[in-house]
């Protein structure tokens, strides 16, 4: 069955501007995490959702935001986009929750 | 996409050796336990997973080891492949919360 699908793979934006960035999940999952990666932090949890609702946020500022559709599928959105944003930011989907989560490609974003 | 940075540590090892990467995780209350392995321009791919009340997991070639008295979690990999390459993180959680990711170790297999 096909796995994780994020898109774009590749976004380059500019300071101030905002940025949406997509994840399909597993067919059959409802929970889908956010992270983002970076050679400084590493990986670094943003949020969960599951059945359309937010369960778990991590500690990142209010420009940082999410939502899930019925059909499971996520989106995150980024406002007011600084330098320090620029990283691979990773989707994760499970049945159940956050943990047994398999994870997308990623979506390299670069702030200008 | 490149999956970390500059400073991980980095395990080398000779093709058809057996490695071992370990992690200290840092919740005791942590009950469930996952390793990742990271290739260059990839998502992690989920490797093995071990709960709290459990002290060893075998997979396919790789084994992980929890020793919850001293908090730290080990991936052994038997017989190393050159496909074995790549960026090895460890992740706790608990309770079906967050994963919390270690910063990654780098495994170099030479032939």
């Amino acid at each position: 069955k096909a796995g994780v699908t994020q898109t774009p793979r590749y976004l380059i934006k500019t300071r101030g501007q905002q940025v949406t960035l997509s994840c399909s999940p597993i067919s059959g999952h409802r929970s889908v995490s956010w992270y983002q990666q970076t050679p400084g932090q590493g990986l670094q949890f943003l949020f969960e959702y599951f059945s359309e609702t937010q369960r778990n946020k991590g500690n990142f500022p209010g420009r940082f935001s999410g939502r899930q559709f019925s059909n499971s599928r996520s989106e995150m959105n980024v406002s007011t986009l600084e330098l320090g944003d620029s990283a691979l930011y990773l989707c994760a989907s499970s049945y159940r929750g956050p943990t047994e989560a398999f994870f997308g490609q990623g979506t390299r974003l670069t702030v200008v | 996409g490149e999956s970390v940075g500059l400073h991980l540590p980095t395990l080398s090892v000779q093709e058809g050796d057996n490695s071992i990467i370990n992690c200290a995780y840092s919740n005791s209350a942590s009950d469930y336990f996952i390793w990742y392995k990271q290739e260059s321009g990839k998502g992690p791919q989920f490797i093995i997973d071990i709960r709290s009340n459990m002290d060893k997991r075998q997979g396919q070639r790789v084994t992980v080891l929890l020793n919850k008295t001293v908090k730290h979690l080990s991936l052994q990999i038997a017989a190393t492949q050159p496909g074995d390459s790549a960026v090895y993180f460890c992740a706790e959680s608990n309770n079906t919360d967050k994963l919390i990711f270690g910063t990654g170790t780098r495994l170099q297999v030479f032939p």
